[in-house]
This record gives structure tokens, sequence and C-alpha cells, in this order.
């Protein structure tokens, strides 16, 4: 059993529409992370949650500490965000790491 | 405040020879953990390491190995390079705040020939 589920694995969408991505976790955790990766690139840190949301530009990450889940939010979206989107939590000494979400945003 | 550096970006390197990748972490920062990343895999675990001791390991071969170097600097070294060790190292620093504040490197992508 993975200690992170994310959903979907795969999302095409529309230049402009709105974009979630879900995490669950099932460890305790210190904090969790939304991390980029674009296509044969490196990994850019988005957000660090402990509680709550956090707001970026068109960017939007909450959390549910309760119910051990996070969303990553995407308003209008752009070809720009197609990258590969991945929930990371801090958990004891390391991360546990999703799958990832690979989104195509189509102009 | 420098981010998480990681050196070399990119690497290649023929089977059988041997890699050392380096990683420095935020100033303060006294834990440095790697991951690896191959095609089709998500972000596994190789170690972590707090004031120059490993404290964890994950479930790789002894080819895989690493240090720290008491200004928090960490080094991971793949000796007998196979075709599969190609991947996304990645190293993540963290503070020891409450909250476990932590930072990633942007990575260093091995390719083995």
């Amino acid at each position: 059993k993975n200690e992170v589920e994310q959903s979907p694995q795969n999302l095409t969408a529309q230049e402009g529409e709105f974009i979630t991505i879900n995490c669950s976790y099932s460890v305790g955790i210190s904090a969790l992370h939304w991390l980029q990766q674009h296509p044969g690139g490196g990994i850019v840190s988005l957000f660090m949650l402990s509680s709550g949301k956090k707001k970026h530009g068109r960017l939007i990450a909450t959390i549910n500490i309760q119910e051990k889940h996070s969303s990553l939010h995407i308003t209008a979206s752009h070809p720009r965000d197609s990258a590969v989107y991945i929930c990371a939590v801090a958990t004891g000494n390391q991360f546990y790491f999703g799958t990832g979400t690979s989104l195509t945003v189509i102009p | 405040k420098a981010g998480v550096t990681q050196t070399p970006r990119y690497l290649i390197k023929t089977r059988g020879q041997q890699v050392t990748l380096s990683c420095s972490p935020i100033s303060g920062h006294r834990s440095v953990s790697w991951y690896q990343q191959t095609p089709g895999q998500g972000l596994q675990f190789l170690f972590e390491y707090f004031s120059e001791t490993q404290r964890n390991k994950g479930n790789f071969p002894g080819r895989f190995s690493g240090r720290q170097f008491s200004n928090s600097r960490s080094e991971m070294n793949v000796s007998t390079l196979e075709l599969g060790d190609s991947a996304l190292y990645l190293c993540a620093s963290r503070g020891s705040g409450g909250v476990a504040e932590a930072f990633f490197g942007q990575g260093t992508r091995l390719t083995v020939v």
C-alpha cells in the first residue's frame, strides 16, 4: 500500500479550465509539499503546507489534516502549466511521494 | 537565503564507472535526504543524513552510499554504474523547526550509457 495516493494520474484540460489534483496520505505528517516537474526538467517546490490554505498567483493549495487530504487547484489554466505535479509528505526523517499527476493543457 | 544547490545538474557516465553527486543544503539546515526518480517510477527514498550521521536508509543496494560533511553538505556515490541507475537524483534539505520546513534541490539528471 502506498503511503501517498494521488488522483487523477493523467489529466487533459482546455486552456482556461479550473483544475483540481488530489492527494491522500495514510501516515502522520509534519508538512505536505506540492512539487512541479516539467518534462526533462528538475523539480520545483510550489507549496509547503501544514494547515489551511495557501495561494500563489493562479495556484491554490489546501490541506485537511483530519481527513489526511490535500488538493492543488489551478485557476485559468494555461499551456505552460503542463507538467507533472507531485505530492510529497514529510514524516519522521524522510519524505513519501505520490506517483504524480501528468497535466496537459491544450491551447 | 540561497536555495538547495545540487551539482552537477546533468551528467553522463559509462556503465561500470562510479559517480559522485553533491548537495549543499539551506544554510543552517542539518538534515539532507536523497531520492531517486527513474522513468515511470515515483521518487524513492535513498538515505537521510543529519549532523554527519546516516539516520535512515532506503531499500537500495550497497553500490549506493553517501556521506555528510561538518558543513552539512552531502555527497552520494554510486559505484559500478548500471544502465538502470539512469535517473533524476533529488536532495531535500530540512531545518529543525517544529514544522520541519523543507526545501528541494532541482536534481541531478544522471544518464548511464
